[in-house]
C-alpha cells in the first residue's frame, strides 16, 4: 500500500465503549497529525507528533488519547466519548516539521458516530 | 498565522479554467501560501504551495501578487472530478494547518 491509510473507515460506538483508530503512513515521513472535522466546521488540529514525540496538543479532552509507537504508525484511543464527538477523524503525515517539508498528506479518514 | 478570505462558493463550466481567489492581506514575509482541496467524503489533498514566485505543477498553477496580499489558484481545464472545497492557507514554520471554510467549487457539465 502507498500513502496514508486509516482503519476503520467507519466506526459506531456507544458512550461507554473503548475503541482505537489506526493510521499508517508508507511515505517515510517523520511527522504525523490527527485532525477532527465536524459537520459544517473547519478542520481542527488535535495532535502533532514529530519523530514519535508529541509536540502539539490543542486542548483536546482527555477522552482522546494519542499514541505514536513509531514514525509509521499513529493511534487515537477513544474512551467515554460524547455524541458531539461524532465527526470525521483525519490522519496526516509530512516529511519533516517546518515549511519546506510539510506538505501534509492526508488519509481518507475514519467517520465516527457516537451513540 | 495570517488569516485568509475566500469566496464561499464558485461555479465553473467543465473544460474551462477555474480561477479561485484568496486574500491574505496580513501575510508576513516568511509565510507560505498553500492550497488544499477536499472532495466529498475524502481527506484533504495537497495541491500546491508557494512563497513569492508563481508555481505550476501537474494539478494547478498558483499566481501570487507581487505584494503577496492575494493569490489565485488556477485549474486550467476543470473536470467534474474537480468539484470540491478548496482551502487557501498561509503559515510559517510551525505545523499548524488551520483550515478555514474554503471555497466550494462546483464544476458544471
Amino acid at each position: 500500500e502507498t500513502g496514508v491509510t486509516q482503519t476503520p473507515r467507519h466506526l459506531v460506538m456507544g458512550m461507554t465503549n473503548k475503541k482505537s483508530l489506526k493510521c499508517e503512513q508508507h511515505l517515510g515521513h517523520n511527522a504525523m497529525y490527527w485532525y477532527k472535522q465536524s459537520a459544517k466546521k473547519p478542520l481542527e488540529l488535535m495532535f502533532v507528533y514529530s519523530l514519535e514525540e508529541r509536540v502539539e496538543n490543542n486542548s483536546v479532552p482527555s477522552r482522546f488519547s494519542p499514541e505514536c509507537p513509531n514514525s509509521s504508525h499513529l493511534f487515537l484511543h477513544l474512551h467515554t466519548l460524547q455524541p458531539e464527538d461524532s465527526a470525521l477523524y483525519l490522519c496526516a503525515s509530512s516529511p519533516i516539521r517546518g515549511p519546506l517539508g510539510n506538505e501534509q498528506f492526508f488519509g481518507p479518514g475514519t467517520r465516527l458516530t457516537v451513540l | 498565522d495570517a488569516k485568509t478570505t475566500q469566496p464561499p462558493s464558485m461555479d465553473c463550466a467543465e473544460g474551462r479554467a477555474a480561477n479561485l481567489p484568496c486574500n491574505h492581506s496580513t501575510i508576513s514575509g516568511n509565510e507560505y501560501v498553500y492550497w488544499y482541496r477536499q472532495i466529498h467524503s475524502q481527506g484533504p489533498q495537497y495541491i500546491i504551495h508557494g512563497l513569492k514566485n508563481n508555481e505550476t505543477n501537474e494539478m494547478a498553477s498558483l499566481i501570487i501578487t507581487e505584494d503577496r496580499k492575494s493569490s489565485t489558484l488556477i485549474l486550467p481545464h476543470a473536470t467534474l472530478r474537480d468539484t470540491a472545497v478548496y482551502y487557501c492557507i498561509v503559515r510559517v514554520w510551525d505545523d499548524k494547518i488551520i483550515f478555514g471554510k474554503g471555497t466550494r467549487l462546483h464544476i458544471l457539465p
